[in-house]
């Protein structure tokens, strides 16, 4: 099956720095990378995705980038705000194979703290 | 439009004991989840279903059982609790493939099992 490996495991930045977060995935096969945030004792919440036929995608201070060859795809913060502190997860899945139910394979998550 | 709803929110159980957590979702989505989270290990899949009276094993499936009776509903049992269960669990559904792709998460149940 899929793993997913999510690095670093907490990451404290400057607010205006920016913020990477690395994932590398296992099964070339999938196809559907999402990105979650989740605040502290909130649900995790789709912030932004990207499919294995675009290399880059952006959102605002927001990109994702996606290297199929080397497996690994990154989430880009620009211009940190303190209301970008959470715990942030990749996850990786092979989007429609029927029955298959779209399984995401999560990362075990980045900490990221945005200092004033 | 509620999206996807966990009860109960908290929950204690003592060692053995069994209880059953319900996720509804009026999205009519074909496909849900059972999820938990541990610190420092992500979300991992328990058990899910693609659609009405199916089931099948996610990641970690041992010492949990799953029903989908109704498309609407999937509950997670817990047969005979043991501190190693204690997690937050989370639901979550989506439509099914050729759909614009998308998880929405139900906001967890926090049990604690003494």
């Amino acid at each position: 099956g899929e793993n997913v490996e999510q690095h670093p495991s907490t990451l404290s930045v400057q607010e205006g720095d920016s913020a990477v977060i690395k994932c590398t995935y296992s099964d070339s096969a999938s196809n559907y990378f999402p990105w979650y945030k989740q605040e502290l004792g909130k649900r995790p919440q789709l912030i932004i995705d990207i499919r294995s036929n675009v290399g880059e995608k952006k959102d605002q201070r927001i990109a994702v980038t996606l290297n199929k060859t080397a497996k690994h795809f990154s989430l880009h913060i620009t211009e940190t705000q303190p209301e970008d502190s959470a715990v942030y997860f990749c996850a990786a899945t092979l989007k429609g194979l029927t029955g298959g139910g779209n399984k995401l394979t999560f990362g075990t998550g980045t900490q990221l703290k945005v200092e004033l | 439009n509620a999206g996807v709803t966990q009860t109960p929110k908290f929950r204690v159980l003592k060692t053995g004991q069994s209880m059953t957590l319900l996720c509804a979702q009026d999205m009519n989505h074909e496909y849900m989840y059972w999820y938990r989270q541990d610190p420092g290990m992500g979300l991992r899949l328990i058990h899910y279903s693609v659609g009405e009276g199916t089931t099948a094993k996610g990641e970690v499936p041992d010492g949990y059982n799953v029903s989908r009776l109704k498309k609407q509903n999937f509950l997670l049992g817990l047969e005979s609790a043991a501190p190693s269960q204690t997690s937050v669990y989370f639901c979550a559904s989506s439509p099914p493939p050729g759909h614009p792709y998308g998880y929405t998460f139900g906001s967890g149940t926090r049990l604690t099992v003494v």
